[in-house]
This record gives C-alpha cells, sequence and structure tokens, in this order.
C-alpha cells in the first residue's frame, strides 16, 4: 500500500516570489509519481510526472519536481509564480509497473498567489 | 480526440435514494476509474474496470457499484445514499499502465 503527505495544507506567496510545495510519500514497491493542479469546481489536470529516468521533471509552465528516493520525497517548485497558479496541488503517487491505476493523492496544498 | 465527460455536473439527491453517473473516456483508453473527493480533501480512489471487469476496489461499501460498457463509457452506481457521500465525483480514463486523464467531476449533494 502506498500513502502520501503533503506537509502543507495552504502555502500564501507573493507574485514573482519562488514556491515550494512538499509531499512525502511512502511505499513498500517502485512507484511513479504525480502532481496534479484543481482549480476552482474544475476536475484535476496533470500537470508532471516521474516514471523513471531523469529524477528532474519539468512542466510547459515553469513548474518542476525532484524525485528523491532516498527521503521519500517528490517537492515541487516554481522560480517565479504569477497570479494565475492560484489553485490547489494534488501530489500522487502509483504502484510501478503495473498496469493497475490506482492513485493515492495527498490532502492537498492550497496555492494562493497575493499580488 | 474528446476528453473525459462526465455528466451530470451537478445533482442533489435525498438521503436513502439511488443515483447513476455517468462518463465518456477519452478516445482510445480502455481503463476507467472512479474518485470520490470529498470537500477540503483529497481525491480517494472508489473502483477501476478495465475492459468491462472491474480490476480493483478501494475501501467503499458494495453499495458503490459500477459497470463499464463496450465503447469504454462507464456508469457509477450509489444505493442508499448517505449525508456522508456529498462529494464530488471524479471519474479517470487511461490507457492500461499510462497516465489517467480526469472529468470535470460531478458535484453530488444528499440532503
Amino acid at each position: 500500500a502506498q500513502s502520501v503527505t503533503q506537509l502543507d495544507s495552504q502555502v500564501p506567496v507573493f507574485e514573482e516570489a519562488p514556491v515550494e510545495l512538499r509531499c512525502n510519500y511512502s511505499s513498500s514497491v517502485s512507484v511513479y509519481l504525480f502532481w496534479y493542479v484543481q482549480y476552482p469546481n474544475q476536475g484535476l489536470q496533470l500537470l508532471l510526472k516521474y516514471l523513471s529516468g531523469s529524477t528532474l521533471v519539468e512542466s510547459i509552465n515553469g513548474f518542476e519536481a525532484e524525485f528523491n528516493k532516498s527521503q521519500t520525497s517528490f517537492h515541487l517548485r516554481k522560480p517565479s509564480v504569477h497570479i494565475s497558479d492560484t489553485a490547489e496541488y494534488f501530489c500522487a503517487v502509483r504502484a510501478g509497473g503495473t498496469s493497475y491505476g490506482k492513485l493515492t493523492f495527498g490532502q492537498g496544498t492550497i496555492l494562493t498567489v497575493h499580488p | 480526440e474528446t476528453g473525459v465527460t462526465q455528466s451530470p455536473t451537478h445533482l442533489i439527491k435525498t438521503r436513502g435514494q439511488q443515483v447513476t453517473l455517468r462518463c465518456s473516456s477519452q478516445s482510445g483508453h480502455n481503463t476507467v476509474s472512479w474518485y470520490q473527493q470529498a470537500l477540503g480533501q483529497g481525491p480517494q480512489f472508489i473502483f477501476q474496470y478495465y475492459r468491462e471487469e472491474e480490476n480493483g476496489r478501494g475501501n467503499f461499501p458494495p453499495r458503490f457499484s459500477g459497470l463499464q460498457f463496450p465503447n469504454y463509457s462507464s456508469e457509477l452506481n450509489v444505493n442508499a445514499l448517505e449525508l456522508d457521500d456529498s462529494a464530488l465525483y471524479l471519474c479517470a480514463s487511461s490507457l492500461a499502465g499510462s497516465e489517467a486523464f480526469f472529468g470535470q467531476g460531478t458535484r453530488l449533494t444528499v440532503v
């Protein structure tokens, strides 16, 4: 079984400041890792994913996350945030190497970007 | 290529009633999963269907049931609704083993 802990429930930040949203996971098997973003009254959109290979993964809108196996972490970072990044962010894990698609999500982190 | 679509978007039911939620998978996807997202919580896995067979289930009672059809669309049925069933229900489709794509969800309110 897998579990995910998002260490911050809310993160307020000013526009153009850097941000880090923290995610730790627990699993007895290898995992795939994901970050999803959810805007108000909408579904989840995949932001980025780690399946294998380079431990640093990037999204098209400037976010990046680094898989750290020794610390069982997958923190999300952005060097300069915009007002439009205000949303709730979910870290998720899935058992690797299988076609079984169950995702285990964290509780979410609400990122609020202030002008 | 169409995305994942869910219907209805909002629904109000009375405690004890039954409800059916529907999901159309993204074109070419043969796997569909359902999640329940209570207010202020992360999504919780309900179950998954692959080629019309349930192949995984989370910690939900049997009154939560589902179907997947030959065209890979899916239904989630909930019997004997309880107040705690009020939540956003999310459908996700994928090609087995690949990333999941989510629909916009159905907001169910039980009164």
